[in-house]
């Protein structure tokens, strides 16, 4: 009965690789987020989507291309993977209406990139 | 200079004490959240402020939107509250995304 659930928790991979991270929320909201987390435990947007339509795409490079197949899923694709693109990937999703909706995140993804 | 500051970046307290955590911020906002994050751990919304005061148990938030400042108060602290607690606004424009702060870490000693 998970609210936001993400899958995997851990990732590791090696540079050069494709690897994809899942996201689902079953609240019934209509706006879903990834934010990465640094190494710095920082936290900053990546992308959102409302109602399936890409609302933000904060300069993430292009090998990260997030797919929002309904409301209840937006799914991350990592292309060409990093060794600075390790960090901890949360998914996140909330209510559009008028910005009062509460905000509910999944447990993290910690992608390690070797 | 980060849009959301928070205040202190580390803290100890003894159990029992009255700690307060401290949010500033520089943008417009819609709300402002209070997250608490432990170690290796998921991210929990404790409080979504908009105006006012809430109070969730022991935890007590509150806001003042003249000011852009919010704090976050824990009464008769409990070494189960050790974590990190963000402070995040909710962008007052069109995107509805969060605005974090750098986070408090709160160590709690019995």
């Amino acid at each position: 009965d998970t609210a936001v659930s993400q899958t995997p928790k851990y990732l590791v991979t090696q540079m050069g690789n494709d690897k994809s991270i899942k996201c689902e929320q079953n609240l019934g909201h209509d706006t879903m987020y990834w934010y990465k987390q640094d190494s710095k435990k920082f936290l900053k947007i990546m992308f959102s989507y409302n109602n399936k339509e890409l609302i933000i795409n904060e300069t993430v490079p292009n090998r990260f291309s997030p797919k929002s197949p309904d409301k209840a899923h937006l799914n991350l694709h990592i292309n060409s993977l990093e060794l600075g693109d390790s960090a901890v990937y949360f998914c996140a999703s909330s209510h559009w209406t008028g910005g009062f909706g509460g905000y509910t995140f999944g447990s993290g993804t910690r992608l390690t990139v070797v | 200079k980060n849009e959301v500051e928070q205040s202190p970046q580390n803290l100890t307290a003894q159990e029992g004490e009255f700690i307060t955590i401290n949010c500033s911020y520089s943008v417009g906002i819609s709300a402002l959240h209070w997250l608490q994050q432990h170690p290796g751990g998921g991210i929990v919304s404790l409080f979504m402020l908009s105006s006012g005061k809430k109070k969730h148990g022991r935890l007590i938030a509150t806001i003042n939107i003249q000011e852009k400042h919010s704090s976050l108060h824990i009464t008769a602290s409990h070494p189960r509250d050790s974590a990190v607690y963000i402070c995040a606004v909710r962008d007052g424009g069109a995107t509805n995304k969060l605005i974090f702060g750098t986070g408090t870490l709160l160590a709690v000693q019995p």
